[in-house]
């Protein structure tokens, strides 16, 4: 069975202050896919970054980083200088990479994290 | 860009009714989900269909059931409401191959039952 852990339930932070929000996962699969998801306050869940779990190498989109660790099961993302409107809540979602015929690929989602962004 | 509407923001319902959530995306998905939100518990997987009338159960199927007649429309459908149905519920649709299950999310439906 798959399982997605997001241990911060909500984090606060300043404007410009940096933010890490962890992310933990268990899997017997040896080929997964991991993704993070934004839901702002208007509710829906907008697609961030989906990473292969052969893929280890972080990656960077403007302010936005991912580390991927497969020994340690995470895949844990930063915000760098968080501004107001980066404050949302912040889900973890892990799939299989291989599906049988007559099915779909599902997400287990994490608990997610609420961020709240202070002026 | 994709498009998942749900029919309503947001729908009161007393409890025993009969209600019906619709969901309607426009890209061709052939892959369609429903899930209830709550706080605490993250997106829990009610039942999702990867074809035109066929159906799978997700992780909490009870009380709930689903139809889908038409490749683009996934209805989600309580047959008695109860209170502990009370929730945010979010429509999904993805392609079966490529994007390696990117789903796509509608805006929800905040039900309450009374």
């Amino acid at each position: 069975a798959q399982k997605v852990t997001q241990a911060q339930t909500e984090i606060s932070v300043v404007e410009k202050e940096d933010v890490t929000l962890d992310c933990v996962y268990e899997t017997r699969d040896t080929t997964y896919y991991l993704f993070w998801y934004k839901q702002p306050p208007s509710g829906e869940l907008v697609f961030l970054i989906r990473r292969n779990s052969f893929d280890e190498q972080n990656e960077i989109s403007g302010r936005y980083s991912w580390n991927f660790q497969k020994s340690t099961s995470s895949f844990n993302f930063t915000i760098t200088a968080s501004q107001v409107v980066d404050s949302a809540v912040y889900f973890c979602a892990l799939s299989e990479a291989f599906i049988s015929s007559g099915s779909a690929r599902q997400l287990t989602f994490g608990s997610g994290t609420q961020l709240t962004v202070l002026p | 860009d994709v498009k998942v509407t749900q029919s309503s923001r947001y729908l009161v319902k007393r409890t025993g009714e009969k209600v019906f959530l619709e969901c309607v995306q426009d890209m061709d998905h052939e892959n369609m989900f429903w899930y209830r939100q709550d706080p605490g518990l993250g997106l829990r997987l009610i039942y999702f269909s990867y074809d035109v009338k066929m159906k799978e159960k997700g992780d909490i199927p009870e009380g709930y059931s689903v139809s889908r007649e038409k490749k683009e429309r996934f209805s989600l459908i309580l047959e008695s409401a109860s209170t502990n149905q009370t929730s945010m519920y979010l429509c999904a649709s993805s392609l079966t191959s490529g994007r390696a299950g990117e789903q796509y999310f509608g805006p929800g439906t905040r039900l309450t039952v009374t």
